[in-house]
């Protein structure tokens, strides 16, 4: 079936690590993304990888995948209360782009 | 200067009405999408075209019927609308249709049907 499932909830004590799991059920999907939504706003692309790929570091951002379990990760280092939104998961599968129910990560002081 | 436009924000109408949400992109893209984001926050393919032409047309009721008078614009128009229609509908676009697509996404339109 088409399914990404993703944890709900994540709190984070700001300037530690965020760690985001997903996994998704496609295992011929390309391409895996994660996408960022703000309050009152629209997904915003955050960072994608290619399924050949096992990591990809962009700045504070590490995606890992394992694409046996078919598993995807995303860790924010030194997670910042501007990081704090919902978090999508996102897989093209079955010739569309299938999102997780997101994860919504709350940084506290 | 917004990439995604779609109006309008906020929606509020009567169980039976029927209402219209407009979105335009000026980014030069192909393929433009609607989505459908209940109160979990899940998000849910509605349509897809590219090129004013429909390709994903998602299990929704005919009561919805996405235009595509050109392909910087994509409406969706809402016949007789119910509870369960409530929610917040997002637009978005891509370069083109293909399995590397980054979407944009406009701000949503919230929808409350009372």
């Amino acid at each position: 079936g088409e399914d990404v499932e993703q944890s709900l909830f994540l709190s984070v004590r700001e300037g530690d690590s965020s760690v985001i799991n997903c996994t998704y059920t496609d295992s011929s999907s390309t391409y895996l993304y994660w996408y960022k939504q703000e309050p009152g706003a629209g997904l915003q692309l955050l960072t994608y990888i290619f399924s050949n790929m096992d990591m990809k570091q962009d700045q504070r951002l590490t995606v890992l995948l394992n694409k046996k379990d078919k598993h995807l990760s995303l860790r924010i280092a030194d997670t910042q209360t501007g990081d704090s939104a919902i978090y999508f998961c996102a897989e093209y599968g079955y010739n569309k782009l299938i999102f997780g129910a997101g994860t919504r990560l709350a940084v506290h002081p | 200067d917004t990439a995604v436009s779609q109006t309008p924000k906020y929606l509020v109408t009567q169980m039976g009405n029927d209402k219209s949400i407009k979105c335009e992109q000026n980014l030069g893209h192909d393929t433009m999408y609607w989505y459908k984001q209940d109160s979990k926050k899940f998000l849910k393919i509605m349509f897809s075209y590219n090129n004013k032409e429909l390709i994903i047309n998602e299990t929704v009721p005919n009561r919805f019927s996405p235009k595509s008078p050109d392909k910087a614009h994509l409406n969706l128009h809402i016949n007789s609308l119910e509870l369960g229609d409530s929610a917040v509908y997002f637009c978005a676009s891509s370069q083109e249709y293909s399995n590397n697509e980054k979407l944009f996404f406009g701000s949503g339109t919230q929808l409350s049907v009372l």
